[in-house]
């Protein structure tokens, strides 16, 4: 069984800074990881995902997320947010043997961009 | 667009009634995944068909079944409705191979008054 713990349930950020959104994991195997983002009335969309090699992956809009396999983290980062990207992002495992039935998501971080 | 279409957008009904949520998944995918998000339980995974058939089953309530269709449309029919079921209702669809990920429609709101 995995699980993920997104520590930040709000993140208020002024437009051009940083953001950092925090996910940590636990699963006794080996996983995937996610990142997905809800715009608002929207469904989830696929950001980016982990599945092996460069411990540092790249996804849409900007945004990069760092496996670091010793403290179970897999952060999401963007080094200047804009407007357009106030969402709910989401942080999301899934064992190696796959399967959406056995993706495991948190419970999301509200990004608030304000100008 | 992530090419699943999920209808309807909203629904408003009462305790006791029923309703069917109707999802296409994307061209070409044979999974359909349906998953409930609410304040409090956050996304929480119900069921999977694949080609028609049932794959598995999460957090699913015995009220709550769905189906897949031969033309890979699936429904989720909820029954004697509840306050606690006001939801968002998401579905998602994928190709097999486990690297693939889910793709989301744009989930039907239900409110039960």
């Amino acid at each position: 069984a995995q699980s993920v713990t997104q520590l930040d349930s709000q993140v208020p950020v002024f437009e051009e800074a940083p953001v950092e959104l925090r996910c940590n994991y636990s699963s006794s195997v080996s996983v995937y990881l996610f990142w997905y983002v809800q715009y608002p009335n929207q469904g989830l969309q696929l950001l980016l995902k982990y599945l092996s090699g460069s411990t540092l992956v790249k996804g849409i809009n900007g945004f990069e997320a760092e496996f670091n396999k010793s403290q179970t983290s897999f952060h999401l980062r963007k080094p200047s947010v804009h407007i357009s990207d106030t969402a709910e992002y989401f942080c999301a495992v899934s064992p190696l043997t796959g399967g959406g039935n056995k993706l495991t998501f948190g419970t999301g971080t509200q990004l608030k961009v304000e100008l | 667009d992530s090419g699943v279409t999920q209808t309807p957008k909203h629904l408003i009904t009462a305790t006791g009634q029923r309703v069917t949520l109707r999802c296409s998944p994307r061209s070409g995918d044979l999974s359909v995944y349906w998953y409930q998000q609410s304040l409090d339980q956050g996304l929480q995974f119900l069921i999977q068909y694949y080609n028609g058939e049932e794959r598995a089953k999460g957090n699913i309530l015995e009220r709550f079944s769905a189906q897949q269709f031969p033309d890979l449309h699936s429904e989720l029919n909820l029954s004697s409705l509840e306050l606690g079921d006001s939801a968002l209702y998401f579905c998602a669809s994928r190709q097999e191979g486990k690297n693939s990920p889910l793709h989301f429609g744009n989930g039907t709101r239900l409110t039960v008054t």
